[in-house]
């Protein structure tokens, strides 16, 4: 079945930039992805999603900062968030949109998760 | 942004005991109401889509219902397993927004 894998660095320096990339295996790659993030004891945060053909949408309150890109041949896509703070410390989650009509923006699959801290 | 209010934020409950956790909206979002269950540690897990629609593999002792501002989410005869955070997400506009979640915790 499909899976999802999100790697990259677990630590990021203030000021610099957090890269993570969430592989999908076992599936196609033709949907919308997305990225989540939850900070120590918080809630959710929607960051954005972007569609196998290109087309991304970001939350405003990141839109500055993040870039969400696809890599089909590697099937993959992969989260650039810069400029980043120890408020961006979380727990990164990559997911799978449930659909592509309009309000099927919920996630039926995860990845696990990978923790992102923000410090010097 | 559309804001999603949960209640209560926290709830006590014994095994077998009927639980309802409401989330309403700041505007009418048609029925683009999710619900996800979270333990510790782990990714938020689906089980309710556009407000009642159970995903595949959730038992069926959880249910949702509403409609434009008003949810809830329903679990009949509370398993062990059903201790965790509860969370609801509206996809009716981006950017998508989840509710501050509610911890069902064992009385």
């Amino acid at each position: 079945q499909v899976q999802l894998q999100e790697s990259g660095p677990g630590l990021v320096k203030p000021s610099g930039t957090l890269s993570l990339t969430c592989a999908v295996s076992g599936g196609s790659i033709s949907n919308w992805w997305s990225w989540v993030r939850q900070a120590a004891g918080k809630g959710l945060e929607w960051i954005g999603e972007i569609h196998h053909s290109g087309s991304a949408n970001y939350n405003p309150s990141l839109k500055s900062r993040v870039t969400i890109s696809l890599d089909e041949s590697r099937k993959s896509f992969s989260l650039r968030l810069s400029s980043v703070t120890a408020a961006d410390t979380a727990v990164y989650y990559c997911g799978r949109n449930g659909g592509t009509a309009p309000g099927t923006g919920y996630y039926d699959l995860w990845g696990r998760g990978t923790l992102v801290t923000v410090s010097s | 942004d559309i804001q999603m209010t949960q209640s209560p934020s926290s709830l006590s409950a014994s095994v077998g005991d009927r639980v309802t956790i409401t989330c309403r909206a700041s505007q009418s979002i048609s029925n683009y109401l999710n619900w996800y269950q979270q333990k510790p540690g782990r990714a938020p897990k689906l089980l309710i889509y556009t407000a009642s629609s159970l995903q595949t593999g959730v038992p069926s002792r959880f249910s949702g219902s509403g409609s434009e501002t008003d949810f809830s989410l329903t679990i009949s005869g509370l398993q062990p397993e059903d201790f965790a955070s509860y969370y609801c997400q509206q996809s009716s506009s981006i950017p998508y927004t989840f509710g501050q979640g509610t911890k069902l915790e064992i009385k």
